[in-house]
């Protein structure tokens, strides 16, 4: 069964670049699967951030395309999230998943990153 | 990718039936046949309930049922029960590799 843990700072500066890196056990990141990001602000909804073949081929959401990079390690089995220019806006929950087709159907725990000086 | 459209709330006293709404456009929910259901507790990650519109991963009970019609797709939970009250998000492929979640309904069970 395929595990995924998210690892990385849990506070970042205003301004700053949030680094997260989302660990995958149990499955080969080569495996020919898509690996995407999604958050989610307190209280609020989920949201796509953008995804990554095994191959590297990446994909974000319109709105983030110019702050956000997704990158994949397949010697370490991991891929990993930077967003530039961090806001309280992007105060959230960053949870890494798996694609299974076209839907995700495995989700890490999540980390709590919070934008606060 | 626009967030779809889903009530903030649902409710329904145990036995009942409820309908969840996932309203999106022709670029997404009304042009694929890849909406997927979450069900997310309080502080945890969502989990999967139904893909491709009206699919069901393995244990997930066949209370839970999906189907579409334009551009609004919907989740029914029959036979509700206390457990069934959580957070759910539909989601939809937009294309271009792309995705969108909806704005999530919290499910009542009264």
């Amino acid at each position: 069964q395929v595990q995924l843990q998210e690892s990385g700072p849990r506070l970042v500066n205003p301004s700053g670049t949030l680094s997260l890196t989302c660990g995958v056990s149990g499955a080969s990141i080569s495996s020919g699967s898509y690996w995407s990001w999604v958050r989610q602000p307190p209280g609020e909804g989920l949201e796509w951030i953008g995804q990554i073949s095994d191959d590297g081929y990446t994909d974000y959401k319109t709105s983030l395309n110019s702050r956000v990079t997704i990158s994949v390690d397949k010697s370490k089995n991991e891929f990993s999230l930077k967003i530039i220019s961090m806001t309280a806006a992007d105060t959230a929950v960053y949870y890494c998943v798996r694609h299974g087709g076209f839907h995700f159907d495995s989700w890490g725990q999540g980390t709590l990153v919070t934008v606060s000086s | 990718q626009s967030a779809l459209t889903q009530p903030p709330s649902a409710s329904g006293s145990p036995g009942q039936s409820v309908t969840i709404s996932c309203t999106g456009t022709s670029s997404d929910v009304g042009n694929y046949d890849y909406v997927s259901w979450y069900q997310q507790y309080p502080g945890k990650a969502p989990k999967v309930i139904i893909y491709d519109v009206n699919k069901r991963p393995s244990g997930v009970p066949d209370r839970f049922s999906g189907s579409t019609s334009g551009n609004t797709a919907s989740l029914t939970v029959s036979g509700l029960q206390a457990e069934d009250e959580a957070d759910y998000y539909c989601c939809s492929y937009a294309g271009r590799n792309r995705y969108a979640f909806g704005t999530g309904t919290k499910l009542t069970v009264l």
